[in-house]
């Protein structure tokens, strides 16, 4: 398995301001992946970060909007921008070290005023 | 097609009972299910995971049964635990979308003593 970190684990933040969340991994990873969880609810795949282009995002979330880097295999951010109260959520990082098997970091708890 | 449904929403069972969550699946190209553990605060855990070539797997107290036929599969928790009260999330993958997992809506699990 792989040790995930986030930075920040929690976060207030005004209405119309950006919030960057980093995701460092103990080792070389082959996909990192951004999920959000609503309270209560289950996991939705934002985008997976890509190493060196552009990430994929599925349908409903664009890259205007969450701009994702991944600058080398250990490490990728999530930027919530221009954010709202509908953006309140724990935002996840994911990663698969080859096979299918996804491991979760800790989360990033968003609430937006 | 893509979705992966889950059943119960929430489950109360006595300690020292089985629990057992019921999840199914449309897409026949899924070849990878995993259960996660989530605990509040915490992001989910992988717990055990099953692929269509077995019918059961095993793992200490913790079962997945799958029946391909029906498209269904199941985690069975034996001699349920109060320490095994979270949230439970079946999820499906398909190994050609470079290990993208669909998930269900999730169990919340409480054991009482």
């Amino acid at each position: 398995s792989a040790v995930i970190s986030q930075k920040p684990s929690r976060d207030i933040c005004q209405r119309g301001t950006s919030l960057t969340i980093q995701c460092q991994v103990d080792s070389q990873v082959t996909m990192m992946f951004w999920y959000r969880q609503q309270p209560g609810q289950s996991l939705t795949l934002i985008a997976t970060a890509n190493q060196g282009s552009e990430a994929t995002y599925e349908s409903g979330f664009v890259i205007d909007k969450f701009p994702i880097s991944r600058p080398n295999l250990t490490f990728s951010t999530l930027t919530v921008s221009n954010m709202s109260p509908e953006d309140s959520s724990i935002y996840l990082c994911s990663v698969a070290t080859g096979t299918d098997t996804q491991y979760f970091g800790p989360g990033t708890r968003l609430t937006v005023l | 097609q893509q979705q992966v449904k889950q059943s119960p929403q929430s489950l109360i069972v006595q300690k020292g009972g089985i629990s057992i969550i019921n999840c199914a699946y449309e897409n026949t190209a899924f070849d990878y299910f995993p259960w996660y553990q989530q605990f509040p605060g915490k992001g989910p855990a992988l717990l055990i995971a099953i692929r269509p070539d077995v019918s059961e797997k095993k793992e200490g107290r913790f079962t997945i049964s799958f029946n391909k036929s029906a498209k269904q599969f199941s985690l069975h928790i034996m001699d349920s635990q109060p320490g095994d009260s979270a949230t439970y999330f079946c999820a499906a993958g398909d190994g050609g979308s470079q290990g993208n997992l669909i998930f269900g809506k999730g169990t919340k699990l409480s054991v009482k003593p």
